[in-house]
């Protein structure tokens, strides 16, 4: 089983909709989990920090639910620079596993 | 950007040679942290450096190896490459702890053919 399963996508949405994915991950000992964005053939760049208690920034909104090791993303208002591809990922002691990204496409 | 630079950005090498990656952390950042990114892939953890000590490997073979220098600089080095060992290698500098942020350099691409 995989540290980190997401949904690949791809989601195709336009301009002004509303989009959520979400992963899994299968080290109930995991200690903090993020979101990076990754734009193509660039380095990944840390979108937000996901807390349990749910957090938002801006049009981001990210959850993480321990009990069902879970954690998602939704994006409110999409715009067209929000194509990406989407990393789910989880610490664990020293070392950050990563999920092999769900990527959305936003249209005009 | 974060801070974190690497070299070089692109290069080709051929099966069975041995490859050198380097990388700057960020200032101030002790800890040292080394992925491979295969193509439709997520990053894979290959090892971090904490104060010039492996304190931290993932599922990579021993021909990976690396180092990390007293300013916290930091080579990631393969040896005898494979085809396979074809990616995008990313270095990432934090401070040490699990739930500080890790920033990215990025990356070195690297073909074997």
């Amino acid at each position: 089983r995989k540290e980190v399963e997401q949904d690949p996508g791809p989601f195709n949405v336009p301009e002004g909709a509303t989009v959520a994915f979400n992963c899994t991950y299968s080290n109930s000992a995991s200690q903090s989990f993020f979101w990076y964005r990754q734009d193509c053939r660039k380095e990944p760049k840390l979108l937000m920090s996901v807390y349990s208690s749910g957090n938002e920034d801006g049009r981001f909104t990210a959850q993480l639910n321990r009990a069902s090791q879970y954690i998602s993303l939704l994006i409110r208002d999409s715009k067209l620079s929000d194509s990406a591809t989407y990393l789910c990922v989880v610490n664990t002691d020293y070392k950050l596993s990563f999920g092999a990204g769900t990527t959305v496409t936003v249209r005009a | 950007e974060t801070g974190v630079t690497q070299s070089p950005t692109h290069l080709i090498k051929t099966r069975g040679q041995q490859v050198t990656l380097r990388c700057s952390s960020q200032s101030g950042h002790n800890t040292v942290s080394w992925y491979q990114q295969a193509l439709g892939q997520g990053p894979q953890f290959i090892f971090q450096y904490y104060r010039e000590e492996e304190n931290g490997r993932g599922n990579f073979p021993p021909r990976f190896s690396g180092l990390q220098f007293p300013n916290y600089s930091s080579e990631l080095n393969v040896n005898a490459l494979e085809l396979d060992d074809s990616a995008l290698y990313l270095c990432a500098s934090s401070l040490e702890g699990p739930g500080n942020t890790i920033y990215f350099g990025e990356g070195s691409w690297l073909t074997v053919v």
